[in-house]
């Protein structure tokens, strides 16, 4: 299995500020994702973090607002830049090991 | 691309009774359909999954049915108890060893005691 650590595990932003979130897995995992989940909703997939290479965006979510960084296997970030009411969420990384998906504890941003 | 129905939204049963949520999905080459379990303030936990080699899985109280022709799978619980209530997530991923899910909209379990 994969354990997954995430910074911050919760925060308080001011609208117009950016925060990184980093991520930490325990292992080598062959791929790396960040998901949102909005209060009270399911996750949605935000992009797959490539290492040494540009991120892959879903549809809705580009680069500029949430720049991603996968320096190597084990570790990510991601920012959530000039952020807005509407950034308030949980940010969920994951990591794929051996045919599983494993998630971190997420992070918990509000954003006033 | 990918579309996960889940049903129900909300479910309530007693304690030791069981529970069921089915979720549906589209795209017959999903192949890997995994279960997590979040608990208040914590990330999804994967609980259990299934492959689509592989008709139903259990481990211990917790069972997980597939049906490739019908496109959809369950979850059962049995014997349930006051920490099993959270909300459950089912999704669906193409391909052995794409990581990418597709995640239903979850169902919120209240166990009572």
């Amino acid at each position: 299995s994969a354990v997954i650590s995430q910074k911050p595990s919760r925060d308080i932003c001011q609208r117009g500020t950016s925060l990184t979130i980093q991520c930490q897995v325990d292992s080598q995992v062959t791929m790396m994702f960040w998901y949102r989940q909005q209060p009270g909703q399911s996750l949605t997939l935000i992009a797959t973090a490539n290492q040494g290479s540009e991120a892959t965006y879903e549809s809705g979510f580009v680069i500029d607002k949430f720049p991603i960084s996968r320096p190597n296997l084990t570790f990510s970030t991601l920012t959530v830049s000039n952020m807005s009411p509407e950034d308030s969420s949980i940010y969920l990384c994951s990591g794929g090991l051996g045919n599983t998906i494993y998630f971190g504890e997420g992070s918990w941003l509000t954003v006033v | 691309g990918e579309n996960v129905e889940q049903h129900p939204s909300t479910l309530s049963v007693q304690e030791g009774d069981s529970a069921v949520i089915k979720c549906t999905y589209s795209d017959s080459a999903s192949n890997y359909f995994p279960w997590y379990k979040q608990e208040l303030g914590k990330g999804p936990q994967l609980i259990i999954d299934i492959r689509s080699n592989v008709g139903e899985k259990k481990d211990q109280r917790i069972a997980v049915t597939l049906n490739k022709t019908a496109k959809h799978f369950s979850l059962h619980i049995t014997e349930t108890q006051p920490e099993d209530s959270a909300v459950y997530f089912c999704a669906a991923a193409l391909g052995a060893g794409s990581y990418q899910l597709t995640f239903g909209k979850g169902t919120k379990l209240s166990v009572i005691p």
